[in-house]
């Protein structure tokens, strides 16, 4: 595709369940980043990936969050036991290379009930 | 303490006029620094990226980097009211690092 896409746009669930994101980027783009943003917040960086390797995982905010991602491509974001303060906006990004412009998705708007 | 800071305005300017927007930073290790544009409920756009020391000029916009100051700055000619929007300044965290730092932003108002 010509963009970043991700996926779902929005997201409602209650508390306690799992949620998972997806993100795909933009063709031939090496590396991919998370980030979320709270309402009234700044970015937040989560975790990227070159290639299918995240080389540093202390940004996600607990042991609830994990990603991967697979063949280079596409990414998952998958938050455990969901909290009320798991509520953001997920942005996922792409760069050709590391360190490159990154270019970002829509984002998924996610609500815990 | 905070790596990236921003004014948080608004910054109000007429149509026409020279709208500029500053970012600090921290890490003097940062070597790469970008401009994005975010509408209100949208995702951020690049608008702008520098490197090195100057000025980098792309159309209507400007982007100055002194390093030694640890300033950024972004400059749109010719404002326009779909300019309006809130800017986001990101740094690298330091030398080597692929971690981008945001500020919370600067949020423009172009009057008509």
């Amino acid at each position: 595709g010509a963009g970043v896409s991700q996926s779902p746009s929005n997201k409602v669930t209650e508390k306690g369940k799992d949620v998972e994101l997806r993100c795909d980027p933009i063709s031939g783009h090496t590396a991919l980043y998370w980030y979320r943003q709270s309402l009234g917040q700044g970015l937040e960086f989560l975790i990227y990936f070159q290639g299918n390797s995240a080389p540093d995982k202390s940004g996600l905010p607990s042991d609830r969050f994990s990603a991967e991602r697979t063949g280079g491509s596409v990414s998952t974001l998958t938050i455990q036991r969901t909290q009320q303060e798991d509520s953001a906006v997920y942005l996922c990004a792409s760069s050709l290379a590391m360190g490159g412009p990154q270019h970002f998705g829509d984002g998924t708007r996610l609500s815990i009930l | 303490q905070k790596e990236v800071e921003q004014n948080s305005g608004p910054l109000s300017v007429p149509e026409g006029a020279i709208a500029s927007l500053n970012c600090t930073y921290s890490d003097r290790g940062s070597q790469s620094f970008f401009w994005y544009r975010q509408y209100s409920g949208k995702s951020p756009e690049l608008i702008m990226f520098i490197y090195s020391n100057g000025d980098k000029e792309d159309g209507r916009f400007t982007a100055q980097l002194n390093k030694a100051s640890q300033y950024v700055s972004l400059l749109i000619r010719d404002s326009q009211p779909s300019d309006s929007a809130t800017y986001l300044c990101a740094v690298n965290r330091g030398a080597g690092s692929y971690q981008l730092t945001f500020g919370k932003g600067t949020k423009l108002s172009v009057i008509p």
